[in-house]
């Protein structure tokens, strides 16, 4: 059974920095792996998608970055910005293209 | 193009009660997955449909039901409703159920009391 895990919990950081939010799966063999971005109260935001034969994939300030073989994934956010604060979640679908496998998110508060 | 549409957004049942949650799919989507939300749990996937056919069903009891109609629009039922039911519950469509990127509505807030 998959089981997907998201380390930190919370971050809180100030305006500007750097910053890397990471995710682990327990299953290798994952069809693609997604990441998501949910504000209070809201649904979920697809931000990026990597399909089990890509490595990584970009857009704009974001970059995640897959390894199967290890079973993790990380979402790499240049710059951060107060708009950034959010809930990020990682989520990964099987080769059996079922149902995707969500991780319990990483809460993360951007201070100007 | 419109997004995923999910009404109503929010609700007050009573335990024992049912409701209907309803879901319609960005236009040419025709795989609608629905999950529940809870701050224990996190999110859970409760079943998935394509084609007016459920392909997949999560870990729930069979008090949690759905369907999907001709146009791709979804409902989802639950019966003898209980406390632990609050949740925020979420339907996203995709092209099909391998299709890549799925997008999600805003959810439906269900509160019993």
């Amino acid at each position: 059974k998959q089981e997907v895990t998201q380390i930190p919990a919370a971050l809180s950081v100030p305006e500007g920095e750097n910053l890397v939010l990471n995710c682990s799966f327990t299953d290798s063999a994952i069809y693609n792996l997604q990441w998501f971005r949910q504000d209070p109260g809201k649904g979920l935001t697809s931000l990026l998608l990597i399909q089990s034969s890509q490595r990584e994939q970009t857009s704009g300030r974001l970059n995640a970055s897959l390894d199967k073989s290890s079973g993790r994934s990380t979402l790499y956010i240049a710059a951060s910005q107060p708009g950034d604060s959010a809930t990020y979640l990682c989520a990964v679908k099987d080769n059996y293209g079922q149902n995707f496998v969500f991780g319990p998110g990483t809460r993360l508060s951007v201070l100007p | 193009k419109a997004g995923v549409t999910q009404t109503p957004r929010y609700l007050i049942k009573t335990r024992g009660q049912q409701v209907t949650l309803s879901c319609s799919p960005i236009s040419g989507h025709r795989s609608v997955s629905w999950y529940q939300q809870t701050p224990g749990q996190g999110l859970q996937f409760l079943f998935e449909y394509f084609s007016e056919t459920q392909r997949n069903k999560g870990n729930f009891p069979g008090r949690f039901s759905g369907r999907q109609f001709s146009n791709s629009r979804s409902e989802m039922n639950v019966s003898t409703l209980e406390l632990g039911d609050s949740a925020l519950y979420l339907c996203a469509s995709s092209r099909d159920p391998r299709g890549n990127t799925i997008y999600f509505g805003e959810g439906s807030w269900l509160t019993v009391v």
